[in-house]
């Protein structure tokens, strides 16, 4: 089964902290993706990555940055948390080639005080 | 660029009985169809999908959905739904491969409850 985790289910953070969000798959998936989940507006995509250290931006990826160091591995940064980014954070992975199905984490709430 | 509408955003349904979520795209080139479900405090996972071929598409528990090319339209329907079937339901949208692009838009999701 493809698995992929999220470092935290919940977070608490304050206005201008820095935040990191960690996403890890564990089936050697080439494309990454964060997205954000908010009520009534379904999911929006963040950024994404088809490679080790490639990005591209998503659909609002102001306020955020990205870093696939590993294959693995795919980081979600607030420079300065805001409260408007309180949300549910979502990773997903897919496979390269005619895949096309991409593979969830459970989520974390983030909420910024 | 491709859009996705869900028209309802809560269907609440009697158990044992019928369920159709409706959802509808918009894009100038062919497309590729998903629905994904979200049961309470978990990520999505995929129900089915559709990339060519058959209009109907069958997929995990029971689900089906028809591709409609003449009414841009994707719905999902299952003919007795249960308890277990209380989620959220997105339905998604991307360009075919022949576009590239690896961008999924999302709708807006729609909460289907079951009564018992």
């Amino acid at each position: 089964d493809v698995k992929v985790t999220q470092s935290s289910r919940y977070l608490v953070k304050r206005t201008g902290e820095k935040v990191f969000l960690e996403c890890v798959q564990d089936m050697d998936h080439e494309n990454m993706f964060w997205y954000r989940q908010d009520p009534g507006l379904g999911l929006r995509l963040i950024y994404f990555s088809y490679d080790v250290k490639m990005k591209e931006k998503g659909d609002i990826p102001e306020g955020y940055s990205v870093s696939r160091e590993k294959k693995e591995r795919f980081s979600l940064i607030l420079e300065s948390a805001s409260t408007n980014q309180t949300s549910m954070y979502l990773c997903a992975s897919r496979p390269g080639g005619e895949i096309y199905e991409q593979y969830f984490g459970p989520g974390t709430r983030l909420t910024v005080t | 660029a491709q859009s996705v509408t869900q028209l309802d955003s809560q269907v609440p349904v009697f158990e044992e009985a019928p369920v159709e979520l409706r959802c509808n795209y918009s894009s100038s080139v062919s497309v590729y169809l998903f629905w994904y479900v979200q049961y309470p405090n978990q990520g999505l996972q995929l129900l089915l999908k559709y990339l060519s071929g058959s209009t109907l598409v069958k997929g995990i528990n029971g689900f089906e959905a028809e591709f409609n090319k003449s009414q841009t339209s994707f719905h999902l329907r299952k003919p007795s739904v249960h308890i277990s079937d209380t989620a959220e339901y997105f339905c998604a949208v991307r360009r075919s491969a022949n576009f590239g692009n690896e961008k999924l838009t999302f709708g807006t999701g729609t909460r289907l409850t079951i009564i018992p």
